[in-house]
């Protein structure tokens, strides 16, 4: 079995470009979450979506990020107009639709912003 | 989420059993434990986790007190490839519930 897929592993923007990040969950899984960690910091939640739905996106910056899980396809985590603070490794979970529902991550994509 | 409190770091002999501590004293009734591990600049592993009864897996078992409050996570013969950085994280049961990371504990296995 496939496990979380995520692309691309490396990305580099500069400054007030787009980065766009790949998430493909387990097959079977419904449920995917986006995480960030920040050099140096601790891993921390962005935003969970279900199947065309964001369910929860209290860690989400309020500007310049979104994400979308649609009905078909990988999950994107979109950053606009990037800045060196958004230089991190952006990790994607996703779980099945089940309780409890143990979450599986990707090796993470490495955005670095020049 | 409850907290969890885990010590900063720790080493390990290579082939002996690595026992990491945490706590959790503020645990609620529907919290699961659950352990996570994050070996550099790699994507967090789940190891294992449990309710109230101790669990066993193939890479390492959940010692959980009888009051909820403490849990350990073993691995029974640690290797060189086990040095990682280790997360307790105390969970609610109702899925969606986001993963809360705290610092914490770096364990170094020794040769």
């Amino acid at each position: 079995n496939a496990g979380v897929m995520q692309n691309p592993r490396h990305l580099v923007r500069r400054r007030g470009q787009e980065a766009r990040l790949r998430c493909s969950p387990v097959k079977g899984h419904s449920h995917v979450y986006w995480y960030r960690q920040l050099p140096e910091e601790g891993l921390k939640f962005m935003v969970y979506l279900q199947k065309e739905n964001i369910i929860d996106e209290s860690g989400m910056p309020k500007e310049r990020f979104s994400a979308e899980f649609p009905k078909e396809g990988p999950s994107i985590l979109r950053i606009q107009q990037v800045v060196r603070g958004d230089s991190a490794a952006y990790f994607c979970a996703s779980s099945p639709p089940t309780v409890p529902d143990t979450q599986y991550f990707g090796p993470g994509t490495r955005l670095t912003v020049l | 989420d409850a907290k969890t409190t885990q010590p900063p770091s720790m080493d390990c002999a290579e082939g002996r059993a690595a026992n990491l501590p945490c706590n959790h004293s503020t645990i609620s009734g529907n919290e699961y434990v659950y352990w996570y591990r994050q070996i550099h600049s790699q994507g967090p592993q789940y190891i294992i986790h449990g309710l109230k009864n101790n669990e066993t897996n193939e890479m390492a078992s959940l010692i959980i007190t009888e009051d909820r409050k403490s849990s350990t996570l073993i691995l029974p013969h640690a290797t060189l490839r086990d040095t990682a950085v280790y997360y307790c994280i105390v969970r609610g049961m109702e899925y969606g519930n986001k993963l809360v990371f705290g610092a914490g504990t770096i364990l170094r296995v020794k040769s």
